[in-house]
């Protein structure tokens, strides 16, 4: 299994508190992504990052903010919790984004709920 | 842009029978294409991929996928189903950068 680590696993917050949630590799690769999965739209892409301080928004970024200052770790922060990101988030790293070693390699998943 | 339709947001089979799970998509250049299996609890894993070459993919535990460019396809088969393929699975595409994911269909395997 690709060394990717998330923490934490579970958490339940208020709505109005920031959260910040962890993404850790072990394997060195240049791309990392944060997806959210809910029940009947898949996963989507919410940030990804191309490099060290490299990041760019993904389909459904409103409400959240990324940052990587170390090429193994990519932080999600949602700045104010509200009850719609209530959801699972996947940590995701890739080699490459385009070509054939494109395929993503996914963490555990951190099940967030805001109350 | 690329995008990924999954007919049938639930598919159930007997232990044993023809596992057929479907897959379309739309993609504006030369499709990269994968298929994910996510156990309950569990982040998802690589089952298998088409690049380039052999249409035909093999994946892993006997599942297999067919690129069809004609029908914009790329179904997921297996001949005989186990209970531990119980799971939910994921169609994705790509082109030049992001994958793309379907909506999921979950499979149940009855005994």
């Amino acid at each position: 299994d690709a060394g990717i680590t998330q923490s934490p696993r579970h958490k339940v917050t208020e709505t109005g508190t920031p959260v910040t949630l962890r993404c850790h590799q072990t394997e060195n690769h240049r791309y990392m992504y944060w997806y959210r999965q809910d029940p009947g739209h898949g996963l989507r892409l919410i940030h990804y990052s191309y490099g060290v301080k490299d990041t760019d928004k993904g389909e459904v970024s409103d409400g959240y903010s990324v940052s990587r200052s170390k090429t193994e770790d990519f932080l999600l922060t949602l700045e104010s919790a509200t009850s719609s990101q209530t959801s699972v988030y996947f940590c995701a790293i890739s080699e490459s984004m385009g070509g054939t070693t494109n395929e993503q390699y996914f963490g555990p998943g951190t099940r967030l709920t805001v109350t | 842009a690329q995008s990924v339709t999954q007919l049938g947001s639930h598919v159930s089979v007997s232990e044993g029978a023809l596992v057929l799970l479907r897959c379309n998509y739309s993609s504006s250049v030369p499709p990269y294409l994968f298929w994910y299996v996510q156990y309950p609890n569990q982040g998802l894993q690589l089952l298998l991929k088409y690049t380039t070459g052999a249409t035909l993919v093999k994946g892993i535990n006997g599942f297999e996928a067919e690129f069809k460019k004609s029908e914009t396809s790329f179904h997921l088969t297996k001949p005989s189903a186990h209970m531990s393929d119980a799971a939910e699975y994921f169609c994705a595409v790509s082109g030049r950068n992001k994958l793309v994911f379907g909506a999921g269909t979950i499979l149940r395997v009855k005994s």
